[in-house]
């Protein structure tokens, strides 16, 4: 069964500090990998995929993740935390026979402190 | 504008009283789904729709009912609401089979 796991349900980052996000996924196969991102009453938007073209995806908002399949690990990274960056993220990992239904990790909430 | 639109957005309502929440998307997709959110849980399936008259469970599906009469249309159906729905629910549509969802807004439900 897929699953993902994200270590830490908070994270805090002054603003211009690194963001790195955790994900760890359980898969017995090359999955499809994602983050999404939630902004306060709305709605999840994807912020990038996995799907095995490249190890390192680039995503919207200077976002970009690394798949290191030898530590079934995805983890979101951004090189500087700009306040609008405040959210709540949840990475996702799909089930093999129907892509599109995803399970997603418990979510870790970035907040970006002036 | 492409969108998923959901309603109501907030509602509360009793033990037992039926309610629909219903889920339109202007996008042709094929594929569309329902989550509900909990805190410390993530978001997990409810049910899912390959295409229009095909649904099919997801991980919590005791509980609820959804219907796919027409491809633009995803409702979900709580025929006894119980206060362990109380949550909020996110209806989400596909036009690829590559994990790429656009969701609603969200739909908070209060079960008293």
């Amino acid at each position: 069964a897929q699953s993902v796991t994200q270590l830490g349900s908070h994270v805090s980052v002054s603003e211009g500090a690194l963001v790195l996000l955790r994900c760890n996924y359980s898969s017995s196969v090359p999955p499809y990998l994602f983050w999404y991102v939630q902004y306060p009453n709305q709605g999840l938007q994807l912020l990038l995929k996995y799907t095995s073209a490249a190890t390192l995806v680039k995503g919207i908002n200077g976002f970009e993740a690394e798949f290191k399949k030898s530590e079934t690990s995805f983890h979101l990274t951004k090189p500087s935390a700009h306040m609008s960056d405040a959210a709540e993220y949840f990475c996702a990992v799909s089930e093999g026979e129907v892509p599109n239904n995803l399970f997603f990790g418990t979510g870790t909430r970035l907040t970006v402190i002036p | 504008e492409a969108q998923v639109t959901q309603n109501p957005r907030y509602l509360i309502t009793v033990t037992g009283k039926k309610l629909t929440v219903t889920c339109s998307q202007n996008m042709n997709h094929e594929y569309m789904s329902w989550y509900r959110q909990d805190p410390g849980l993530g978001l997990r399936q409810i049910y899912y729709s390959m295409n229009v008259e095909v649904t099919d469970k997801g991980d919590v599906p005791e509980g609820y009912k959804v219907s796919r009469k027409e491809k633009r249309n995803f409702p979900l159906i709580l025929e006894s609401p119980s206060p362990n729905q109380t949550s909020l629910y996110f209806c989400a549509s596909s036009l690829s089979n590559t994990g790429e969802l656009f969701f609603g807004e969200g739909s908070r439900l209060t079960v008293l």
